[in-house]
């Protein structure tokens, strides 16, 4: 089957460093996507890793290990804005990204 | 750029009622749609697949005769909500991705609706 398993809640301080573990058991890979959801909205797109290593964006960064099935989401600076849900979104065979529960992140000033 | 509108953004109805649900690609063309739902705290549940000009495809446990989606061209799906019910109420959210190949299958996401069925 398919699944995925990322913490259910994180708690960070502003203006620390937090990362945001996730592994996946998909059929068939075609990327890893990380959004943010904010509570009451959809998701907004934050990056996509198709190969391995580290992607960094900004504040954000994220990496892929293919082998075994594992992504993080590396958020710096934390922001009081940044308390939010962090989906971790592989996509299969067919495209069809699978969805987990995502991790809930509490900033604490 | 790749937005994409839903209206309404919220819905109250009664039991019975229908209700339908528009999903807009405001800046580029989308060959595929999507719909999703999601209960509270839960993760986001795939509801259907939809290409422009053909039928969608169900998730397994969706039915189709209830939620019937339409998408009648390259920038925009409908998805009704027929006879609702109190526990269809839900946040309701497409997504669309972009005809072009480039842009890696990326879905760009609606902002959402909020259904509730009295």
């Amino acid at each position: 089957g398919q699944n995925i398993d990322q913490p259910t809640e994180m708690t960070a301080t502003e203006g620390a460093i937090v990362q945001i573990n996730c592994t996946y058991q998909t059929s068939g890979f075609n990327g890893l996507f990380w959004y943010q959801q904010h509570a009451g909205e959809a998701p907004t797109f934050l990056s996509y890793n198709v190969l391995d290593g580290l992607e960094e964006k900004g504040r954000f960064s994220s990496f892929l290990s293919r082998s075994k099935g594992y992504s993080y989401l590396l958020l710096k600076e934390l922001q009081m804005k940044d308390s939010a849900s962090y989906l971790c979104a592989p996509m299969d065979s067919n495209y069809q990204l699978i969805w987990g529960a995502g991790t809930k992140l509490i900033i604490k000033p | 750029g790749a937005v994409v509108s839903q209206h309404p953004s919220w819905v109250i109805c009664k039991s019975g009622t229908s209700v339908k649900i528009e999903c807009r690609s405001l800046d580029f063309q989308a060959t595929t749609m999507f719909w999703y739902r999601q209960f509270p705290k839960q993760s986001l549940m795939l509801m259907a697949t939809s290409n422009e000009g053909s039928k969608a495809t169900y998730e397994q446990g969706v039915e189709k005769d209830k939620f019937l989606i339409n998408h009648a061209s390259l920038t925009l799906s409908t998805l009704t909500v027929t006879s609702a019910h109190p526990e269809d109420s839900s946040f309701y959210i497409c997504s669309a991705r972009s005809i072009l190949a480039g842009d890696y299958n990326e879905q760009f996401f609606g902002p959402g609706t909020r259904l509730t069925v009295l």
